[in-house]
């Protein structure tokens, strides 16, 4: 059981180029969000999902988009990267919505 | 704005004492509860959740919660040189959405 897996484990990026942050989760979890966190600060919720196919934004949604096409698979996309989008990035999930949240390892991804 | 409040610290205890770490939260109808720890470069991990008024105890470490005052706190006892982390206190809406606090920072003097 891998639980939570993030790929790539660290990104380097210019100003105005793509990509996507990959999620899986082999916990048959419904629920997954994608947080990002700046230096000293806490997670900021960017997207979340409540099973396949359904997708809805967090409190920081500019700048990125996300699909939920099977209960595994949660991938963050990146368009038009900008300085500010530097940070680490979380995904996790959970079996209810309203319990233990289980982290992957994170993304450290930074926009020059 | 929902908004979670920590005290940033940073908060230093002698091995053995007690480290008290305090929450509170802008959205009173907030039902669900949580603290976790997050170690320099790692991801959370949860120590606690409380959903009820009161306290409740893992172990070492005790949650109480007072939603009337919209307040949570984490008492950690005999405190381990391990313990030395972040903690993160997070509260769930109604709306499936997790709020985090900017987290307090615990450091263990052995």
């Amino acid at each position: 059981n891998a639980g939570v897996t993030q790929t790539p484990k660290f990104r380097i990026l210019k100003i105005g180029q793509s990509m996507t942050l990959q999620c899986t989760q082999d916990m048959n979890h419904n629920y997954m969000y994608w947080y990002r966190q700046d230096p000293g600060m806490g997670l900021k919720l960017i997207y979340y999902s409540v099973g396949a196919g359904i997708t809805d934004k967090g409190e920081v949604p500019n700048g990125y988009n996300v699909s939920r096409s099977t209960t595994e698979d949660f991938p963050l996309r990146l368009e038009l990267a900008a300085p500010s989008q530097t940070s680490v990035y979380f995904c996790a999930s959970t079996t209810t919505g309203a319990d233990e949240q289980y982290f992957g390892p994170g993304t450290r991804l930074t926009v020059t | 704005q929902k908004e979670v409040e920590q005290n940033s610290g940073p908060l230093s205890v002698p091995e053995g004492a007690i480290a008290s770490l305090n929450c509170t939260y802008s959205d009173r109808v907030s039902q669900s509860f949580f603290w976790y720890r997050q170690y320099s470069g790692k991801s959370p991990e949860l120590i606690m959740s409380i959903y009820s008024n009161g306290d409740k105890e893992d172990g070492r470490f005790t949650a109480q919660l007072n939603k009337a005052s919209q307040y949570v706190s984490l008492l950690i006892r005999d405190s381990q040189p391990s313990d030395s982390a972040t903690y993160l206190c997070a509260v769930l809406d109604t709306g499936n959405q997790f709020y985090f606090g900017t987290g307090t920072s615990l450091t263990v003097i052995p």
